[in-house]
């Protein structure tokens, strides 16, 4: 039972480049989110989605996409990169949402912006 | 905005007691708590729902105080293992699709 896996756990960037973060959940799971995680800023949210074929917007999503054509997959996406995107990328799922049912993370993604 | 958590750093020494408290300035639907440990991904600990009972995991336990907006977690006969940030992460009342997520409290058990 792999859970929440994300792709790539690293990655080095130039400025200006684009990529894709991957998260894939195998928990059927109807809630997934992205969050970035800086040094004493805990962690804030990107975009989320309650289900499939839907997104939303988190509290920091400027310079973001997402999209969740499947249920078990959420895609982040960085269209032009900038150094401020340096940052610990986390993705989260939760069975039914966060009021009744906590969140299971992924490992992670270590994004470098150069 | 975010909750606020207090206090940003504890160290104890193997045995000892602590308290982490997270307190919100909007109406809160429940609270969790989740443990991470230097460069791992944050863990869940447990939830806590508005007109809920105290939970616990292990030799750890939580309180929700309505009245109040505010969370607080006990640490009790900590252990080594104990050591990670600490995240009280909320759902607001009417807003209760995602979590806002406290700053952390840094928890280093010493022997």
């Amino acid at each position: 039972n792999a859970g929440v896996t994300q792709t790539p756990k690293f990655r080095v960037l130039k400025t200006g480049q684009s990529m894709t973060l991957l998260c894939a959940q195998d928990m059927n799971h109807e809630y997934m989110y992205w969050y970035r995680q800086d040094p004493g800023m805990g962690l804030r949210l990107i975009h989320y989605s309650v289900g499939e074929g839907t997104t939303a917007k988190g509290e920091v999503p400027d310079g973001y996409n997402v999209s969740r054509l499947k249920k078990q997959n959420f895609l982040l996406g960085l269209e032009s990169a900038a150094p401020s995107q340096t940052s610990v990328y986390f993705c989260a799922s939760s069975f039914r949402g966060p009021a009744n049912y906590g969140y299971t993370f992924g490992s992670g993604t270590r994004l470098t912006v150069v | 905005q975010q909750p606020v958590q207090s206090p940003q750093a504890v160290i104890l020494r193997e045995g000892e007691d602590a308290v982490i408290n997270c307190s919100s300035s909007k109406a809160l639907y429940s609270v969790h708590w989740y443990r991470q440990k230097h460069g791992e991904a944050p863990v869940f600990l447990m939830i806590l729902l508005k007109g809920g009972e105290q939970m616990r995991h292990e030799k750890i336990s939580a309180s929700f105080n309505e009245k109040k907006q505010q969370s607080s977690l006990y640490l009790t006969a900590s252990q080594l293992s104990y050591s990670g940030t600490y995240f009280c992460g909320t759902a607001y009342t009417g807003t209760a699709s995602k979590l806002t997520f406290g700053t952390g409290t840094r928890l280093q058990v010493t022997l």
